[in-house]
């Protein structure tokens, strides 16, 4: 399978405790995304990395969460601290670097801060 | 910032009728994209609309984009119960490097 990549599926974590998730992209695909998506509303934006430049940053995305793309393949995403606001899914995707901006989501990754 | 606002938020219909969705924008879009979500799922491109007025097919769904390019509609003639879903719309904000998606219609098909 040549989809978006992310692990782990499923994490369950004490508040507190910091959790990072991984995401490995469609290989051509030089954009990669982290949104996030709780039960019942669309998807929100909070990262956009270029290669392994971060070039968006949302509102949303507080000073808990980090992201990096280290070698523009795959991206990591931390949260420090997790709260229970946090428990979401976190879908990654990518696409290719054109004007069309079509994005392909991984499955994402279920977070429950307890 | 931009809203996407979908109506309705939750659909049921029986196996075989039909099906509409609508997404309305609060600024001017330079493209609408679809997407469907199945159940436990993750978001599934479906399309996308550029142009002004543009109709495009694939099989039962019928995508719109408006001539104001503000809004969009998605219908499915003869629903099955393979079309069970969520439905999201999405435009590009700012730079065109992220999407701000609308909240879903939710569609349930009664078979």
């Amino acid at each position: 399978d040549t989809g978006v990549s992310q692990n782990p599926r499923h994490k369950i974590t004490k508040r507190g405790q910091n959790v990072t998730f991984r995401c490995d992209p469609i290989s051509e695909h030089n954009r990669l995304y982290w949104y996030r998506q709780t039960l019942g509303q669309g998807p929100e934006f909070l990262t956009y990395f270029q290669n392994e430049a971060q070039l968006e940053k949302s509102r949303l995305l507080s000073d808990r969460f980090s992201a990096e793309r280290p070698k523009g393949s795959f991206s990591t995403l931390e949260i420090q601290r997790t709260e229970q606001g946090d428990s979401a899914m976190y879908l990654c995707a990518s696409s290719f670097n054109s004007p069309g901006n079509t994005i392909y989501f991984g499955e994402g990754s279920w977070l429950t801060v307890v | 910032g931009q809203q996407v606002m979908q109506i309705p938020q939750y659909q049921h219909v029986q196996e075989g009728e039909d099906f509409t969705t609508y997404c309305n924008s609060s600024t001017t879009l330079s493209n609408i994209q679809w997407y469907k979500q199945r159940p436990g799922g993750h978001p599934v491109f479906l399309i996308q609309l550029v142009k002004s007025g543009e109709v495009k097919k694939q099989k039962r769904l019928t995508f719109q984009f408006g001539e104001a390019k503000k809004n969009s509609s998605l219908h499915i003639t003869a629903t099955q119960t393979t079309d069970v879903g969520t439905y999201f719309c999405a435009g590009p904000e700012g730079s065109a490097r992220q999407l701000t998606f609308g909240s879903g219609t939710q569609l349930t098909v009664l078979p």
